[in-house]
């Protein structure tokens, strides 16, 4: 199983510019969410959804739009790219119940 | 706002020394989990412990969780150089899908 990925690893954006980070799980998680990590804040909650075409704002949202179409995929987009935006970003899944997350490797989004 | 607050927010111990670091909350929570960040990485699981649990066991981990004081700590044994990472909390409170996460404890064992 591959379990969480997410694309790009890396990526250099132009203020303004915009883009979409991409998460996939092939575990059947209905629980997905975006959380960005900053030094010093850990991890903040951007985003989540609790199955396909159900999403809901999480701590920052501003910013940022997401959709979920199916079960496996949760992408999420940077509509108008902001210096404030550089962060390193990841996608979790879990299924239903007190269990654990399943986190991607992340993407290093870069702003300038 | 983040739900979990660990402290110390950096330790730095030797090989074969035990490490404890802790979490505190807020609110009335479902259940604590630990996970760990290797650096460049996602988050693992390591541990989860539910709020009708005190203590928690595996391999050289040991969790505790005190409700009443809305806290719990995180004791990992015979540190090894491989146990350098960033250490995390994460509370579920009752109603919420997702687990809110603190800002973590950066450990460095050294050989």
């Amino acid at each position: 199983n591959a379990g969480v990925t997410q694309t790009p690893k890396f990526q250099v954006l132009k203020t303004g510019q915009s883009m979409t980070l991409q998460c996939a799980q092939d575990m059947n998680h209905e629980y997905m969410s975006w959380y960005r990590q900053d030094p010093g804040m850990g991890l903040r909650l951007i985003h989540y959804s609790v199955g396909a075409g159900i999403t809901d704002q999480g701590e920052v949202p501003n910013g940022y739009n997401v959709s979920r179409s199916t079960t496996e995929d949760f992408p999420l987009r940077l509509l108008s790219a902001a210096p404030s935006q550089t962060s390193v970003y990841f996608c979790a899944s879990r299924p239903t119940g007190y269990t654990e997350a399943f986190f991607g490797q992340g993407t290093r989004l870069t702003v300038v | 706002s983040q739900q979990g607050e660990e402290d110390p927010q950096a330790l730095s111990i030797q090989e074969g020394e035990n490490a404890t670091m802790n979490c505190s909350y807020k609110t009335s929570i479902n259940n604590l989990q630990w996970y760990r960040q290797n650096s460049g990485r996602g988050l693992v699981h390591l541990i989860l412990i539910r709020s009708n649990e005190r203590e928690k066991h595996s391999g050289r981990l040991r969790v505790t969780l005190d409700t009443s004081k809305k806290s719990s700590s995180l004791l990992i044994t015979a540190s090894r150089a491989a146990d350098t990472a960033s250490y995390f909390c994460a509370t579920k409170e009752g109603g919420s899908y997702i687990p809110t996460f603190g800002r973590g404890t950066s450990l460095i064992v050294h050989p």
